[in-house]
Order: C-alpha cells, then sequence, then structure tokens
C-alpha cells in the first residue's frame, strides 16, 4: 500500500493564477481531508469528504474547492491564488464514513504564491 | 474559533528523561487522538482515546482524558532523541464530525 500520497510536493505560483492539488489514497476510506498548516496555527481544516460525492466545507474553505468523484482521489482546487494561500497543505484519511478515527496523512505539498 | 490549546508550546529535555504536554478544548468530544510530526513531514497518528476512558498507554506513552475539565495529556516515558518533532492533540467537532487540531507542542530531547 502507499497509502496517501500528494503531488507536487513543492509549487511555487504568482498571484492569481490556479492549481490542483493532487490527493489520492489506496486504503479504501471512506472519510477524506485537507488541512493547511502555518507557523504557531496547528492544521486548520479546509475541506473534507465523508464519501464519494460528498464533501462540505471546514474551518477555511475560502479560496479553495474540492470535489469527490471517486473513493480514492480528492483534488483540492486554488481558484486564484493569493499570497495568503502560501501554506504547507496536507491530505489526510480515515477508514469511519461519518466519524473520524485515526487519519493517515499524506506527506505534504509546500506552496508558495508570490 | 473550537482550536485546542496545547501547552507548553515549546518543550527541551534530556534523553532518558519523561515529557508531558497538555492539550484542553472547548466542546464535549467523543474521543481524542495525539499525533507526532516530525520535521518537514506529515502528521502519525500515535494513539486515540475515548470519552468513556481516563488513561491508556501504548509503548512509552500515557495519554489521560478528563473530560470534566475539557483537558488531555500526553506523556512520553524515558525520552529518546528520536522522539524530537511536535506533537499535536485533535478532535472531532460540530455535528460533521470535522478534525480540529491543538496549536502542538515543539518537542526537543537532547543526548
Amino acid at each position: 500500500n502507499a497509502g496517501v500520497t500528494q503531488t507536487p510536493k513543492f509549487q511555487v505560483l504568482k498571484t492569481g493564477q490556479s492549481m490542483t492539488l493532487q490527493c489520492a489514497q489506496d486504503m479504501n476510506h471512506e472519510y477524506m481531508s485537507w488541512y493547511r498548516q502555518d507557523p504557531g496555527m496547528g492544521l486548520r481544516l479546509i475541506h473534507y469528504s465523508v464519501g464519494a460525492g460528498i464533501t462540505d466545507q471546514g474551518e477555511v474553505p475560502n479560496g479553495y474547492n474540492v470535489s469527490r468523484s471517486t473513493t480514492e482521489d480528492f483534488p483540492l482546487r486554488l481558484l486564484s491564488a493569493a499570497p495568503s494561500q502560501t501554506s504547507v497543505y496536507f491530505c489526510a484519511s480515515s477508514s469511519a464514513g461519518t466519524s473520524p478515527s485515526e487519519q493517515y496523512f499524506g506527506p505534504g505539498t509546500r506552496l508558495t504564491v508570490t | 474559533s473550537q482550536q485546542g490549546e496545547e501547552d507548553p508550546q515549546a518543550l527541551s529535555i534530556q534523553e532518558g528523561e519523561n515529557a508531558t504536554m497538555n492539550c484542553s478544548y472547548k466542546t464535549s468530544i467523543n474521543n481524542l487522538q495525539w499525533y507526532r510530526q516530525n520535521s518537514g513531514r506529515g502528521l502519525v497518528h500515535l494513539i486515540l482515546i475515548r470519552s468513556n476512558e481516563r488513561e491508556k498507554h501504548s509503548g512509552r506513552l500515557r495519554v489521560t482524558l478528563d473530560t470534566s475539565k475539557k483537558s488531555s495529556s500526553l506523556l512520553i516515558t524515558a525520552s529518546r532523541a528520536a522522539d524530537t518533532a511536535s506533537y499535536f492533540c485533535a478532535y472531532p467537532t460540530g455535528t460533521a464530525s470535522k478534525l480540529t487540531f491543538g496549536t502542538g507542542t515543539r518537542l526537543q530531547v537532547t543526548l
């Protein structure tokens, strides 16, 4: 099992550009989520999904879109990048459908917006 | 914000000593989890304690949960240099069971 994979590992964007951060898991987990990690802030939930076709907003959803067309994939789209979106992004998955149990994290994507 | 608070923010100890970090949260929960993050890496799940448990052990880890005080502690006994990492508590919040993370404790274990 590869677990949770994320691509790319590093990305530099200019303000206003759009891009998609990819996340995939091969554990047949129903629950997937995206977090951003900023210094001194811990992890903050951006969007999450409790199953294919079902997504919902987390604590800091503005500027991000998600979709969940398959169990395996949960891409995060930045619509128009802003410097405030400079952060490290983590994708996570867990086996519980509506009540999270332990989460498995990907290695992260370090995004810089100039 | 429902983000939990952890203290201390940073902790430096020598190998062989015990390390204790604390987490306080603001809502009713049905479980609380602890994660470790090595520098530049993703988070790794350490232990989960349910709301009807007061204490749980896993190897050199001991977790306590006091739901009346809305607090939890993580004790690492006989610490090693390899324990150097950031440690986060996390718990479900809201009706949709979103997971909220604490602000983290940075642990440095020196030889």
